[in-house]
């Protein structure tokens, strides 16, 4: 157990659903990401907030949206996805300000049918 | 940017062996490189990490040891057990303000009772 807890665990989706991942951590982390782990590829790095506040946006398309209400809980809103964006998704915790460990969460394994 | 090089993707030892994976960092910037070991089924979890004022950092049978100039760091296992049997991640920070972690393939590693 890591302290960062991730819902659902495994989620399937039609091409034309709406979902939602939801992220929560109790550490008193400042940071939170959002990482796609697909098969025989590097962890990617999809959005970074910082106090709340969206840091870094990797060149993710517009059907991943996150939010991030405060600074215990992320969400990554998923709409019109493709069968390419099937994956795990991980989110991390950080107390940010860079070189500090992350805290992964296990994981929301994703499939678009 | 980072660019974070890990090798072997594969790596097969038998019970009692060594076994050592190893990154190459591109930025010269970089100065925090963890370790992650991932289970199947679990997010990755932070096994050992090193900073760039110190060349060699040793926890238990786990040591990784870091080169500058050369830009590439090693995880070295020793005595393993089948228990060690996971993919490993290296990872670089990307020394910017939030210090975002870059990471590699991932090594899977068997170890064969």
């Amino acid at each position: 157990e890591t302290g960062v807890t991730q819902t659902p665990r495994h989620l399937v989706m039609g091409m034309t659903n709406k979902k939602s991942l939801k992220c929560e951590q109790h550490l008193g982390h400042n940071a939170m990401y959002w990482y796609k782990q697909s098969a025989k590829k590097p962890l990617e790095l999809m959005f970074v907030y910082s106090l709340e506040e969206r840091v870094e946006n990797n060149s993710v398309p517009s059907r991943f949206s996150p939010e991030c209400p405060n600074s215990s809980h992320l969400f990554l809103h998923l709409h019109t996805l493709q069968p390419e964006d099937s994956a795990l998704y991980l989110c991390a915790s950080s107390m940010g300000g860079g070189n500090t460990e992350a805290f992964f969460g296990q994981g929301t394994r994703l499939t678009v049918v | 940017g980072e660019n974070v090089e890990q090798h072997p993707s594969t790596l097969s030892v038998q019970e009692g062996d060594s076994a050592v994976i190893k990154c190459t960092y591109s930025d010269s910037a970089s100065n925090y490189f963890p370790w992650y070991k991932q289970e199947l089924g679990k997010g990755p979890q932070l096994i050992i990490d090193i900073r760039s004022n110190v060349g060699e950092k040793k926890d238990q049978r786990i040591a990784v040891t870091l080169n500058k100039t050369a830009k590439h760091f090693s995880l070295h296992i020793t005595e393993t057990q089948p228990e060690d049997s996971a993919v490993y991640f290296c990872a670089a920070s990307d020394g910017g303000s939030q210090g975002n972690l870059i990471f590699g393939k991932g090594t899977k590693l068997s170890v064969k009772p």
